[in-house]
């Protein structure tokens, strides 16, 4: 069983603060990942993608990613109320019969206060 | 407009009596899956298909049937609907090659009495 592990929550920021979110992950040969967002009811929204080591950067979210280490983080800058939400971590199988799978963590839950 | 859809989006039911849900994609994924989604279990995988005639279990298969005789359909069978069975359920489809995004549809709350 591959395993996504994310920080429990909930996480509550100030506005205009900077969110960071974490996951670690089982599977060493996961190449891809990715980060959704997930508004109460509602269905997981893809926000970010990333899929090398280093940082990925889009608007006021930054993914980061280190591989040796089986962990991806994202960082909101600038939270807004609207960045409310609960965020998903998820992996992809590594390879054979399961390639396309993804592995979801259990998600962290937002919330940013005015 | 590149989406997936499903329908119904709520539906309450008796224990027993049977449904489906359907599940289409116009993307041309190959790969598809369904989840559900309960508080404090996050989403769990019930099944997927790599392609047309490709199905395999999840890892909460009980219960529940899939079928996939065209590539952009993936309907979910309950046969025998029990109420530990209502929850939250989304279909999704994943772009193939080296990225593996998916896709989800906007959920079916189901409730089974």
């Amino acid at each position: 069983q591959k395993e996504v592990e994310q920080n429990s929550g909930p996480l509550s920021v100030p506005e205009g603060a900077i969110a960071s979110l974490n996951c670690t992950y089982s599977d060493r040969g996961s190449q891809s990942f990715f980060w959704y967002r997930q508004y109460s009811g509602k269905s997981p929204e893809l926000i970010m993608s990333i899929y090398s080591n280093g940082d990925k950067e889009d608007g006021r979210f930054t993914a980061q990613l280190n591989k040796a280490s089986q962990y991806v983080s994202l960082l909101i800058r600038d939270s807004q109320p609207s960045d409310s939400a609960t965020y998903l971590c998820a992996v992809s199988a590594s390879r054979g019969s399961t390639l396309g799978r993804l592995y979801f963590g259990r998600g962290t839950q937002l919330t940013v206060w005015p | 407009e590149a989406q997936v859809t499903q329908n119904p989006r709520y539906l309450i039911t008796v224990t027993g009596k049977k449904l489906t849900v359907t599940c289409s994609q116009n993307m041309n994924h190959e790969y598809m899956s369904w989840y559900r989604q309960d508080p404090g279990l996050g989403l769990r995988q019930i099944y997927y298909s790599m392609n047309v005639e490709v199905t395999d279990k999840g890892d909460v298969p009980e219960g529940y049937k899939v079928s996939r005789k065209e590539k952009r359909n993936f309907p979910l069978i309950l046969e025998s609907p029990s109420p530990n069975q209502t929850s939250l359920y989304f279909c999704a489809s994943t772009r193939g090659g080296p990225y593996n995004e998916q896709f989800f549809g906007p959920g079916t709350r189901l409730t089974v009495l």
